[in-house]
């Protein structure tokens, strides 16, 4: 099953906000509520940011909002920071598997 | 939580390979476990999930049958076998530990590197 299709970068000035889509098929983003996405920085294991379309991990910034239309999923980063440049991938259940977005580089301008 | 993942290095093409994650801080008995891999300079790729029991295992289907995943709970561990190892396979190998019926990764491993060159 192929990956699914996300930006390959996303840019944004301190303070702005930013949206980084995710788009998968029926089979997986638009039949379940199971995606999740990642934060990655450089030479560290992904960190889970969301889950379940909107839910936080506790200890994750209220910053980080998760949100689902059909077959596209959304991760937006309000009043950007800094420490938020990183690589972000979302991952959607599709039924006895699990799919990666091919990753976004959020660059913090 | 701590997984710390080992048994990688440079393979030769052909070859197999068993990485191990050892498990600590949390109870790994009653936890899935993932493993999951990034090519260097690439996106992650979801290799094979394994229930608490062992009892359900799911594979990426990319992998062809050459992978299974096995845990043994009584070592806290969670092993991934590649067999007929090619230069696609050369990655950083994460395991994860499964966030509890939310279908998603709550703790990663820092993953071991494997190479697979002649």
């Amino acid at each position: 099953q192929s990956a699914l299709t996300q930006p390959p970068s996303a840019s944004g000035s301190p303070g702005q906000s930013v949206a980084i889509s995710c788009t998968g098929t029926s089979s997986d983003v638009g039949g379940y509520n199971f995606v999740s996405w990642y934060q990655q920085h450089p030479g560290k294991a992904p960190k889970l940011m969301i889950y379940e379309v909107t839910k936080r991990p506790s200890g994750v910034p209220d910053r980080f909002s998760g949100s689902k239309s059909g077959n596209t999923a959304s991760l937006t980063v309000s009043g950007l920071q800094a420490e938020d440049e990183a690589d972000y991938y979302c991952s959607s259940y599709a039924g006895s598997k699990w799919i990666f977005g091919g990753g976004t580089k959020l660059t913090v301008l | 939580v701590r997984l710390a993942v080992s048994g990688g290095g440079v393979v030769q093409p052909g070859r197999s390979l068993r990485l191990s994650c050892a498990a600590s801080g949390f109870t790994f008995r009653g936890s899935a476990m993932h493993w999951v891999r990034q090519a260097p300079g690439k996106g992650l790729e979801w290799l094979a999930f394994i229930s608490y029991d062992a009892q359900t295992k799911y594979y990426a289907g990319s992998l062809k049958g050459r992978v299974t995943i096995s845990r043994d709970n009584s070592e806290n561990q969670v092993y991934l076998q590649i067999n007929s190892l090619t230069t696609e396979d050369t990655a950083l190998y994460y395991c994860a530990k499964d966030f509890d019926t939310h279908y998603s990764c709550d703790h990663w491993g820092q993953g071991t590197l494997v190479t697979v060159s002649s």
